[in-house]
């Protein structure tokens, strides 16, 4: 197990709802890269943060936005949600550049 | 642009044989590849990587992959299946940059029948 840690399991949202996700890295862990995995896909990277800063984004829309605080933890915000934004949403922390290690994940449905 | 591409969506090895899974990848520089595996309804587990160095590369269960730059590939190999290394396997390239996020191929479901 990695020490990276994800909460919550499992949310249930309505279209339209925001949604908060947090992520807490593992110790010593500088960067923190968030991904969402729909069903039978491969993840797919959201944006990353490195030193409480955003420093790239992937083709996701500016109501994806997220959070690094100083202890390198990290939120992940998605407003007006959409139900193609149902998803196992996934968080990795890493020391720059090295070894990406991948939380365990949010299930998140939007109905 | 970089990017993986995983040929088989399913490939199916009997217990105690050899199994192979495929990768190729496409980078402008030199490239940095990974292989994760995911159990059902986890997260991603490392399992290996090749940055430089020697063309086999070792990880973790027993898994290796052989790095092939004039083929272009990135195959993860073990030479003697378990039941439990039935999982979901996911080949990736980071692509340095701005960032530093990681490309993953769509994933290959490995079966192992007892």
């Amino acid at each position: 197990e990695t020490g990276v840690t994800q909460s919550p399991t499992h949310l249930i949202k309505t279209r339209g709802q925001q949604v908060t996700l947090r992520c807490s890295s593992q110790s010593g862990h500088n960067t923190v890269s968030w991904y969402q995995q729909a069903l039978g896909q491969g993840p797919q990277f959201i944006f990353q943060y490195y030193r409480e800063e955003e420093n790239g984004r992937g083709n996701f829309p500016p109501r994806f936005s997220g959070l690094q605080f100083p202890n390198y933890s990290s939120e992940l915000n998605v407003n007006a949600l959409e139900l193609d934004d149902s998803a196992l949403y996934l968080c990795a922390s890493s020391l720059w550049a090295d070894t990406q290690y991948f939380g365990p994940g949010t299930r998140l449905t939007v109905l | 642009a970089q990017s993986v591409a995983q040929p088989e969506d399913q490939v199916n090895v009997a217990e105690g044989n050899p199994l192979t899974v495929k990768c190729t990848y496409s980078v402008s520089g030199n490239p940095y590849l990974f292989w994760y595996v995911q159990y059902p309804n986890r997260g991603l587990q490392f399992l290996l990587k090749y940055i430089t160095g020697d063309n086999l590369v070792k990880g973790s269960y027993g898994f290796e992959a052989e790095f092939n730059k004039s083929q272009t590939s990135f195959h993860l190999k073990k030479p003697s299946a378990l039941v439990s290394d039935s999982a979901l396997y996911f080949c990736a390239v980071r692509d340095i940059g701005r960032d530093d996020k990681i490309i993953f191929g769509k994933g290959t479901r490995l079966h192992i029948l007892p």
